[in-house]
């Protein structure tokens, strides 16, 4: 049973254009949902987060948008760069949960 | 600010042997969690612990336990190892666990069963 659903596998945008990366999840306690950057040989480094009182934020060129009645939310990245071309991770949390559940991720690749 | 450490970075083992895994969480934090990323299963949580107590595990066989130190130090142990076991372990950190607060990753440590 996958809570957390990322459908897209791959995602390829051309540099300095936006790239969306997309989430859903079933469980409706979840109430602190995070993205995540993953490189090869590498853990997973934190981007951006948001809590369910909200339906966006930012930071940089990153925005979380969260639509709660839909069950899905959206990570921004704009500009695009190629520094940015890596696996990305979104997650979900509730409370007392004290554990994240991880989609399966989208690997983006930014084209110079 | 030192990130979490984790040790050893690739371990090589035979299965039935058993393996112990460290991790020094991030100055201050005192949640630790376990994860397991294999190619079929993505990211899977382990256990998560705080203050030397496990709050909360994952769906995952008894061979795997874990515990917590005093100084927020983590390890986690597997026996009897299987070839399923091959995978990348990570650990991750935070203030106190739960919600409102990212959890920050290791590196992690690469097992690989022969």
């Amino acid at each position: 049973d996958q809570q957390v659903k990322q459908n897209s596998p791959s995602l390829s945008v051309q540099e300095g254009r936006i790239s969306i990366l997309n989430c859903d999840y079933t469980n409706s306690m979840f109430d602190y949902f995070l993205w995540y950057k993953k490189y090869p040989a590498e853990g997973p480094t934190f981007l951006i987060s948001i809590s369910s009182i909200k339906d966006k934020n930012e930071d940089g060129r990153f925005t979380v948008f969260l639509n709660k009645s839909a069950k899905h939310l959206s990570l921004h990245i704009v500009p695009s760069q190629p520094g940015d071309s890596a696996v990305y991770f979104c997650a979900a949390t509730g409370v007392s949960s004290y554990k994240l559940i991880f989609g399966s991720g989208t690997r983006l690749l930014v084209r110079p | 600010k030192a990130g979490v450490t984790q040790t050893p970075r690739y371990l090589i083992k035979t299965r039935g042997q058993q393996v112990t895994l460290s991790c020094s969480p991030i100055s201050g934090h005192r949640s630790v969690s376990w994860y397991q990323q294999t190619p079929g299963q993505g990211l899977q949580f382990l256990f998560e612990y705080f203050s030397e107590t496990q709050r909360n595990k994952g769906n995952f066989p008894g061979r795997f336990s874990g515990r917590q130190f005093s100084n927020s130090r983590s390890e986690m142990n597997v026996s009897t190892l299987e070839l399923g076991d091959s995978a990348l372990y990570l650990c991750a950190s935070s203030f106190r666990g739960g919600s409102n607060q990212p959890q920050h990753f290791g590196d992690g440590t690469r097992l690989s069963i022969l």
